[in-house]
């Protein structure tokens, strides 16, 4: 069956610095891998998707993510983090072996710090 | 703004009653996403349509049904109410595909909240 775990229920990170947000997953398959952000009483908004081809995905608002097949890990980056930023974070695998489900991890909760 | 519309916004209703919730997705979108997303349970995916057909099927209870119209907007009926059915349901639509590769980008809508009393 799949899984997705975000072992950090929460990531604090001072504004201007890096921020990594990560994300495991297992499936039997090949995965198709997402990453969405929820902001304060907002809805769910799409970051970026690994289906194929290149590790490194670029997304929306200067954050990307590597699929690292080895390690079944696609963690989430932004070279330089903004206040923003802060918000709730889902990762989540599409496993095309077992009916297409989507399965979500229980977010992250991330704090930029100004 | 997503192009994404929900409606209602706001549910309350009792127990073992049924209510419908209403999905319109983008123009020209095809694919349409349910979504229950609750403290306990997190968030889940319930059942994705594509141009009319039942495309995936993920955590929805036998309660629960939806469909989607010709008109491509979609619905999902929750019958048999019960406290825990308390959640925020969100829709999401996505282009249509491209050859035989799944756009798989979604588009949410604002989710509709529903309060089972």
């Amino acid at each position: 069956a799949q899984s997705v775990a975000q072992p950090e229920d929460q990531v604090n990170v001072a504004e201007g610095n890096p921020l990594t947000v990560k994300c495991t997953y297992s499936v039997s398959g090949n995965p198709y891998l997402f990453w969405y952000v929820q902001y304060p009483n907002r809805g769910l908004q799409f970051l970026l998707k690994y289906i194929t081809g290149d590790n490194l995905v670029k997304g929306s608002y200067g954050f990307e993510a590597e699929f690292n097949k080895s390690q079944t890990s696609f963690h989430l980056k932004k070279p330089s983090a903004l206040v923003s930023d802060s918000a709730l974070y889902f990762c989540a695998v599409r496993d095309f072996n077992y009916g297409q489900n989507f399965v979500f991890g229980p977010g992250t909760r991330l704090s930029v710090l100004p | 703004d997503s192009g994404v519309t929900q409606t209602p916004k706001h549910l309350i209703t009792a127990t073992g009653q049924r209510v419908t919730l209403r999905c319109s997705p983008r123009s020209g979108d095809l694919s349409v996403y349910w979504y229950q997303q609750s403290l306990d349970q997190g968030l889940q995916f319930l059942i994705q349509y594509y141009n009319g057909e039942e495309r995936a099927k993920g955590n929805i209870l036998e309660r629960f049904s939806a469909q989607q119209f010709p008109d491509l907007h979609s619905e999902l009926n929750l019958s048999s109410l019960e406290l825990g059915d308390s959640a925020l349901y969100f829709c999401a639509s996505s282009p249509r595909t491209s050859g035989n590769v799944l756009q798989e980008t979604q588009y949410f809508g604002p989710g509709t909240r529903l309060l089972v009393l």
